[in-house]
């Protein structure tokens, strides 16, 4: 079945100690999505990359970083992560902008 | 103001019963319609889309759109304890605007056997 794959599923970092989140697609769409949800709020979307072209949304913290080496995969990076950054991280897909998104499984990311 | 608005919940129903769950938009701009499923600690699941006014079923979920009044919802039938979630509305420009999503903030619904 194609699928939008998170890795790895629960993280527990340090505070200030750089974190990588994962994401792969086999849906061979072109856009990809890195969102954060708190509890209870709506997903909150950090950047997002259409082919090759990184957009980045004006309130994300510089302190988030994301990559995109080809179609199938893309990275979360956070470079120095605070408390505040405890969170669930979420990777979604579509074939073009603007339209259904298929969101992975998503990350829980623990702060200590 | 939020240009979406959802109904906050959250909804308590028997099952069997019939679910509406509803959003109210500003943006005139909007032409896509999404509805997500999120269970408790995963990822949201997408349940329907839309590019139109009117009505789409898909078994026992249907959705509306009247753009004209800024309003869609998301009709459950029949619900189970299985439909116990948040739902999530989501609409979008298109191509424009980079193509983001905007989501409402959810409305978690439970149903009681």
């Amino acid at each position: 079945d194609a699928m939008v794959i998170q890795n790895p599923r629960y993280q527990v970092t340090q505070f200030g100690k750089p974190v990588t989140l994962s994401c792969s697609q086999t849906l061979n769409h072109n856009v990809m999505y890195w969102y954060q949800q708190k509890s209870s709020q709506a997903p909150k979307l950090l950047f997002h990359y259409y082919d090759k072209d990184f957009n980045n949304e004006a309130d994300t913290p510089d302190n988030f970083q994301s990559r995109r080496p080809n179609t199938s995969f893309c990275f979360l990076d956070i470079r120095s992560p605070g408390l505040g950054d405890a969170a669930m991280y979420l990777c979604a897909t579509s074939r073009e902008p603007g339209v259904e998104q298929y969101f992975g499984p998503g990350t829980r990311l623990t702060v200590t | 103001q939020k240009e979406v608005e959802q109904d906050p919940g959250p909804l308590s129903v028997p099952e069997g019963a019939i679910v509406s769950l509803n959003c109210t938009y500003s943006n005139s701009a909007f032409q896509y319609f999404m509805w997500y499923r999120q269970y408790s600690r995963k990822g949201p699941e997408l349940l329907m889309y839309t590019y139109s006014s009117g009505n789409k079923e898909d078994g026992r979920f249907t959705a509306q759109v009247d753009k004209s009044s800024k309003y869609i919802s998301l009709f459950i039938r029949d619900s189970q304890p299985s439909d116990s979630a948040t739902y999530l509305c989501a609409m979008s420009e298109g191509d424009t605007n980079a193509g983001k999503s905007t989501f409402g903030d959810g409305t978690t619904l439970t149903v009681k056997p």
